[in-house]
């Protein structure tokens, strides 16, 4: 049972241009959405990150934007640079039964910028 | 140390064989996590602890999957009688609160092999 998907799995982009990843999800009781990037042999590392009482964050080049209504969140990449080639996963956050806040991730997309 | 460490890098395993994960989380953080990150798929959550007390198993697999945390700092993972498809990257995140959606730091994983 997929609570977070993801797309695309692969994206690319050419220097300079925007990337572009979305999510959507299906449990309403999720109340965090952070984006974690992850280079190869590395662990994820926060990106950036939203709660759902807002429509969109910007952080740099990064903003997520937000639709509650539809369950539905993007990742957006202004300026893309060949640093930004990773994979991206998001996630989804909520509190579990035993109290713990419990991340569920999406499937990735794997980014790659072009020069 | 300065992130959350994991040792080890790399582990093969012969099916059959018991296997111990050590995670060294971030001085000071209450919150750890083990996450399990199959080949080209996002992390699966395994089991959470505050301090040294366990209190989210929900995620591990089956009974031969063990973590604890005595002293409420390292944590070691442990899974008995390994099989093929316990093959994944092993990730370990710590973070500093307990409750609230706390930036969770992630290490670099240690990748076991079961052969």
């Amino acid at each position: 049972q997929q609570q977070v998907k993801q797309s695309p799995q692969s994206l690319i982009v050419q220097k300079g241009g925007i990337s572009i990843i979305n999510c959507a999800y299906e449990n309403t009781a999720f109340d965090y959405f952070p984006w974690y990037q992850q280079f190869p042999g590395k662990g994820p590392a926060l990106l950036i990150a939203i709660r759902p009482d807002v429509s969109e964050k910007k952080e740099g080049r990064f903003t997520i934007s937000f639709n509650k209504s539809a369950k539905q969140f993007s990742l957006h990449i202004m300026d893309s640079q060949p640093g930004d080639s990773a994979t991206y996963f998001c996630a989804a956050s909520r509190k579990s039964n035993f109290g713990n806040e419990k991340l569920t991730f999406g499937t990735g997309t794997r980014l790659t910028i072009i020069p | 140390g300065a992130g959350v460490s994991q040792s080890p890098r790399y582990k093969v395993a012969k099916r059959g064989q018991d296997v111990a994960l050590r995670c060294d989380p971030i001085s000071g953080h209450v919150s750890l996590f083990w996450y399990q990150q199959a080949l080209g798929q996002g992390p699966e959550f395994l089991t959470y602890f505050q301090n040294e007390a366990q209190l989210d198993k929900s995620g591990l697999p089956s009974d031969r999957f063990f973590a604890e945390r005595p002293e409420g700092s390292v944590s070691t993972l442990k899974i008995q009688r390994t099989q093929q498809e316990d093959s994944a990257v092993y990730l370990c995140a710590s973070s500093l609160e307990a409750q609230l959606p706390a930036e969770a730091f992630f290490g670099q994983g240690t990748r076991l092999t079961v052969v």
